[in-house]
């Protein structure tokens, strides 16, 4: 059984150039969340996908939007990106928030 | 404000030490709290709590959860190497189904 799954590992843009992260659940899974943690920070939600409509959004501006399939496959995209946008990405898929997540291995996204 | 704090924010020990990693927090409806262990990339989860006075254990590691005085410990005994990650706390409410809120993690760091 795959786990979570994460595309690509590594990625390096420049500011104000737009970004496209992709996740593939665990098996079983339909719900998608995704986080931003940055260095030395626990990871802060972005938002929620379930049923391919996002059930939830966290403090994070309209330039962070995502997509989910009805494979239950999510994207996460980021448009003009800003320097402060470097972090690692990481990837959530559950059958219920409240319980366990499993994450994926995330995708680090360097902003030069 | 709802909010997750750990302590300490950093920890070094010899092999063998038995450590406790704290996890307070202040959130409106609470319904669970998770450990998880973040090593490289992807936290691993641990242990989910939801009820007081119970201790969950696996192996070296246990937590227990006191919701009268709402925090929750993470104990790990004959500490290894491999036991240096970054252990992370994670509340979930019921107000909003979709969210969690994490803390900022402990760094644990095991010397040999």
């Amino acid at each position: 059984d795959a786990g979570v799954t994460q595309s690509p590992t590594h990625l390096i843009k420049t500011r104000g150039q737009q970004v496209t992260l992709r996740c593939s659940p665990k098996s079983g899974h339909d719900t998608v969340s995704w986080y931003q943690q940055a260095l030395g920070q626990g990871p802060q939600f972005i938002f929620q996908y379930y049923e391919e409509e996002e059930r939830q959004r966290g403090n994070f501006p309209d330039r962070f939007s995502g997509h989910q399939f009805p494979n239950y496959s999510s994207e996460l995209n980021v448009n003009a990106l800003l320097l402060g946008d470097s972090a690692l990405y990481l990837c959530a898929s559950s059958t219920d928030l409240l319980n366990e997540q499993y994450f994926g291995p995330g995708t680090r996204l360097t902003v030069t | 404000e709802d909010k997750v704090v750990q302590s300490p924010l950093s920890l070094v020990v010899h092999e063998g030490d038995t450590v406790t990693l704290n996890c307070s927090y202040e959130v409106t409806n609470f319904r669970s709290l998770l450990w998880y262990k973040q090593e490289k990339k992807a936290p691993t989860f641990l242990f989910m709590l939801t009820s007081s006075g119970i201790e969950k254990k696996s192996g070296r590691l246990s937590s227990i959860l006191d919701k009268k005085e709402l925090f929750s410990i993470l104990n790990i005994t004959a500490t290894q190497t491999g036991d240096s990650a970054i252990y992370l706390c994670a509340v979930g409410w019921v107000d909003s189904n979709y969210q969690l809120i994490w803390g900022a993690g402990t760094k644990l760091i095991i010397k040999p």
